[in-house]
């Protein structure tokens, strides 16, 4: 499976934009980009994916570098309850099913 | 319904109790997964099923015993566990992928294992 980079931790203050990096560059042209987060002592929340495009939701927004080697998760304006550990994952394309492999993510702190 | 349903949130179990983990959803899915997370650690893939049949066992051992007996649920049937299985256990339900098509998981709250 293709692995994914991801500094250990971030920090920001409420109301600020975060931009979360990761790195993929062994990415094939079969992977898509997600991301999930997991609060504490909750699941991972499922927060957006892609494939080559940038991608926007109510959530968040995925910029994704045009050789795909790369790619940011952007929350517009950082709250209190977005402190999480943010997971970049590649999955296969088009599977009957997906096979999620989570790597060590990245903790992220907001402060008040 | 949006949700995955874990039961129980917490369990603890003493290494010669059977017990098992029950998880749901009524979102249509015909994905289903389980996942074991330990402490700071990210989650750890160990079953698949899709349309109701074992897709993928990730080396787990047989102590672990999943089933599928419908569409909306999952359970996890536990014999024999080791102290070192205490964790969080996590279901998640997706959608098949089909067609290029690809889908995010909807993950339930875990159950919380501790064995004794």
């Amino acid at each position: 499976d293709a692995k994914t980079t991801q500094p250990n931790s971030m920090e920001s203050n409420e109301e600020e934009p975060v931009h979360l990096p990761c790195n993929h560059s062994t990415i094939s042209g079969t992977d898509y980009i997600h991301w999930y987060r997991q609060l504490p002592s909750q699941g991972p929340e499922y927060v957006i994916h892609g494939l080559t495009s940038n991608v926007n939701n109510r959530m968040a927004s995925l910029a994704i570098a045009e050789d795909r080697k790369s790619s940011t998760l952007i929350l517009h304006r950082a709250t209190l309850r977005d402190a999480a550990v943010y997971y970049c994952i590649l999955m296969i394309r088009g599977t009957s099913y997906g096979k999620l492999t989570f790597g060590q993510g990245t903790i992220l702190t907001v402060h008040p | 319904d949006t949700e995955v349903t874990q039961t129980p949130k917490h369990l603890v179990m003493g290494m010669t109790n059977k017990k098992s983990l029950k998880c749901e959803q009524h979102m249509g899915h015909r994905a289903m997964y389980w996942y074991k997370q330990k402490a700071k650690k990210p989650p750890e893939l160990m079953f698949v099923y899709s349309y109701e049949k074992l897709s993928i066992n990730e080396s787990v051992p047989s102590r672990f015993s999943p089933e599928c007996p419908n569409s909306s649920l999952l359970n996890l049937h536990l014999h024999a566990l080791q102290p070192e299985d205490s964790a969080l256990y996590l279901c998640a339900s997706s959608q098949v992928g089909q067609g290029g098509r690809n889908y995010g998981y909807t993950f339930g709250s875990g159950t919380r294992l501790t064995v004794v």
